[in-house]
């Protein structure tokens, strides 16, 4: 079947630190993989996106690189900020039938300055 | 362009009151619509999805309904509230057959006193 697995929070930082959210994923064919984010009181927005093996999706200083060896999609950042402070989730996409896209439980991350 | 339109940002209903979210999309057509629910601290329930106008598929045995009386608009309904409906419900819509994810709104906050 086709399932997303990420990093439980929540995740505490303080301003400037690296950032790593795991990401790992099982699916039928060939997925597309992607990081939404969650602002307070918001809706999800797409952060960034990659449709091929080792493409590298990046957004807003973020970065993750689809790995089909190690079926996983990390998101990286190299300094992160007190505006990053969100809920991040992790989806694969099928292109077979309408309900294809499938979410990570998200990755709550507070950035401290 | 493409948006996506979702209202009210907010409400309070008592116990045992109806419900009725509105969801339109504008500068596309036929596309797939979805609902989900994110209670506290918690991840996305996928609710309902639609292909086409009149056509509803339920994902989770609930208490709520879910309607698509014309192309680009879904509808949630409950005919009596309880408690735990309360959440972020999200409305989201996608074009079959690409990898480009989902558009979400901007949700709609219920709490159910």
């Amino acid at each position: 079947g086709n399932s997303v697995t990420q990093m439980e929070g929540p995740v505490t930082l303080s301003e400037e630190a690296f950032l790593t959210i795991n990401c790992t994923y099982t699916a039928t064919g060939y997925p597309s993989l992607f990081w939404y984010v969650q602002y307070p009181g918001e809706g999800l927005q797409l952060l960034l996106k990659a449709t091929k093996a080792d493409d590298k999706g990046s957004n807003k200083g973020f970065e993750a690189t689809y790995r089909k060896e190690t079926t996983s999609f990390h998101l990286e950042k190299g300094s992160v900020q007190v505006s990053d402070s969100a809920v991040y989730f992790c989806a694969l996409s099928v292109q077979t039938g309408a309900n294809n896209l499938f979410f990570g439980t998200g990755t709550r991350l507070t950035v401290i300055p | 362009s493409q948006t996506i339109h979702q209202w009210p940002a907010t409400l309070v209903q008592p116990v045992g009151s109806p419900l009725s979210l509105e969801c339109t999309v504008e500068g596309t057509s036929n596309p797939n619509l979805y609902w989900y629910r994110q209670a506290a601290g918690r991840g996305l329930q996928l609710l309902f999805y639609s292909v086409g106008i009149g056509q509803i598929s339920s994902e989770v045995p609930q208490n709520l309904s879910a309607s698509r009386p014309q192309d680009r608009q879904f509808i949630l309904s409950s005919k009596k509230l309880l408690l735990s409906d309360s959440g972020f419900y999200l409305c989201a819509w996608s074009v079959m057959g690409l990898a480009y994810g989902y558009t979400f709104g901007s949700g709609t906050r219920l709490t159910v006193v």
